[in-house]
C-alpha cells in the first residue's frame, strides 16, 4: 500500500501570505493520480486539485498543484480568510486509495 | 444539483451489523463509479472501498475486507454499504463520495455526502 505523508502537520500563516504544502508517497504514484482536498470543521471534504496540478472545477486560481512521481506539493497564494482548514492529499492511482494525515492551515 | 445523502448510521454494539445507504440524485448514477470513505473523530479520512458504475466489481481497503459489502441499485440511484462484526475501530462518520467522470473508478472524488455516523460501543 502507498503510505502518504504530509508536512509540516500545521502552518501558522497571516491572511496574504504563500502556503507550501507537501506531500510524499512511499511508492511512485501512478499517472500521478495524486489529488487534494480541502475540509472545513464539520464539513464534507471538498476537492481542489486532481491529477497533481488539475484545478477542479470552481477552485480559485491562487491554487496551485506540483510535483510527480512520489513528491507533490500544493501551494496557496495569498491566503484568504477562508482558506484556513485542513488539506489532505489523496493518492487514487492504486488500490487502496489512501490519504494522509492532512496539514492544518491556521491563522497566525 | 448533485447531491448525495446518507442515511443509517447509528449506535450499535461490537459484533453488531449496519447497513449506510447513499441515494444520489442530480447526475446519471449508473454511469459513475461510487466509494465509501470515512473518518474517525478528530481524525483523518481512510478510503473504504469502491464499486463500478455497474456494480459489478469493487475493492475494500483491508481493514474491512471480509467484513464490508459495497453494492448499488441503479434503479433506486442508491449506493449501499453493508458492514458486519463491527469492532470500535470501525466507529467513524462515512462519507459516500463519486468520481467526475463516467467510467473508470481510478478518479478523485468530486461530490461527497455529509456523511453518516457510526458508533460501535458496548
Amino acid at each position: 500500500d502507498s503510505v502518504l505523508t504530509q508536512s509540516p502537520g500545521t502552518l501558522s500563516l497571516s491572511p496574504g501570505e504563500r502556503a507550501t504544502l507537501s506531500c510524499r508517497a512511499s511508492q511512485i504514484v501512478t499517472n500521478n493520480y495524486l489529488a487534494w482536498y480541502q475540509q472545513k470543521p464539520g464539513q464534507a471534504p471538498r476537492l481542489l486539485i486532481y491529477a497533481a496540478s488539475v484545478r477542479a472545477t470552481g477552485i480559485p486560481a491562487r491554487f496551485t498543484g506540483g510535483g510527480s512521481g512520489t513528491d507533490f506539493t500544493l501551494t496557496i497564494n495569498r491566503l484568504e480568510p477562508e482558506d484556513f482548514a485542513v488539506y489532505f492529499c489523496q493518492q487514487y492511482g492504486d488500490s487502496p486509495f489512501t490519504f494522509g494525515p492532512g496539514t492544518k492551515v491556521e491563522i497566525k | 444539483e448533485v447531491l448525495l445523502v446518507e442515511s443509517g448510521g447509528g449506535l450499535v454494539h461490537p459484533g453488531g451489523s449496519l447497513r449506510l445507504s447513499c441515494e444520489a440524485s442530480g447526475f446519471p448514477f449508473s454511469s459513475f463509479a461510487m466509494s465509501w470513505v470515512r473518518q474517525s473523530p478528530g481524525k483523518g479520512l481512510e478510503w473504504v472501498s469502491v464499486i463500478r458504475d455497474s456494480g459489478s466489481g469493487s475493492y475494500y481497503a483491508d481493514s474491512v475486507k471480509g467484513r464490508f459489502t459495497i453494492s448499488r441499485d441503479n434503479s433506486k440511484s442508491t449506493l449501499y454499504l453493508d458492514m458486519n462484526s463491527l469492532t470500535a475501530a470501525d466507529t467513524a462518520l462515512y462519507y459516500c463520495a463519486k468520481v467526475p467522470h463516467s467510467g473508470g473508478w481510478y478518479q478523485p472524488f468530486d461530490v461527497w455526502g455529509q456523511g453518516t455516523p457510526v458508533a460501535v460501543s458496548s
